[in-house]
């Protein structure tokens, strides 16, 4: 089983769409949860940052954690041309300097 | 906030020839910087681990030979493709870190072999 599950799409929405984004993963010891964006042929760059269960909101993003089932999700309301890019959950289990654990990443295009 | 330079952003070269990528922190002293590999529409896969003034520290079925890693500096490192060949193509991106701070990303270096 891999560690970190992630439908790689690809998802096309209209602009003003509600996207759902989602990751599922097995180890017990990651304590940091991340979405990274990523434009083409860009670096990531992170979007949101939790370390327990529940909601965490930023604007029109959303981040989920439910570490029971263990699966977090990234909502995006209200979606525009510019969200289309791929989004990468990322995992970190806390120890120091430790590397991430990526998920393979959702391309999204949102269309006018 | 916290920024990372990657360069060269793009490089074709020959079929046999080395090639260098360099990654800076610019406003940040980076104790910890890691060497991703991302093929078209798949993950990012940390090929190594690098630590200033310290060997790198390679994932399995890397070959530490071929990918060379030096961080010489807090905030410098640099990754060396020798002998580069076609399947080596690929997008490399290093990451930036100290602790207490997130992760920052470069802006990737697409290598082509020819």
């Amino acid at each position: 089983q891999k560690e970190v599950e992630q439908d790689p799409g690809p998802l096309s929405v209209p602009e003003g769409a509600i996207v759902s984004l989602n990751c599922t993963y097995s180890n017990s010891a990651f304590q940091y949860f991340m979405w990274y964006r990523q434009y083409s042929r860009k670096g990531p760059e992170l979007l949101m940052y939790t370390y327990s269960s529940g909601n965490k909101e930023d604007g029109r993003f959303t981040a989920q954690v439910d570490k029971s089932s263990k699966y977090i999700s990234l909502f995006i309301r209200d979606s525009q041309p510019s969200d289309s890019a791929t989004y990468l959950c990322a995992f970190d289990r806390g120890s120091t300097l430790g590397r991430l654990y990526f998920g393979r990443g959702t391309q999204l295009t949102v269309w006018p | 906030g916290a920024v990372v330079s990657q360069h060269p952003s793009r490089v074709i070269c020959k079929s046999g020839t080395s090639v260098k990528i360099e990654c800076r922190s610019l406003d940040f002293q980076a104790t910890t910087m890691f060497w991703y590999r991302q093929f078209p529409k798949q993950s990012l896969m940390l090929m190594a681990t690098s630590n200033e003034g310290s060997k790198a520290t390679y994932e399995q079925g890397v070959e530490k030979d071929k990918f060379l890693i030096n961080h010489a500096s807090l905030t410098l490192s640099t990754l060396t493709v020798t002998s580069a060949h076609p399947e080596d193509s690929s997008f490399y991106i290093c990451s930036a870190t100290r602790e207490g701070h997130g992760y920052t990303f470069g802006s990737g270096t697409r290598l082509t072999v020819v």
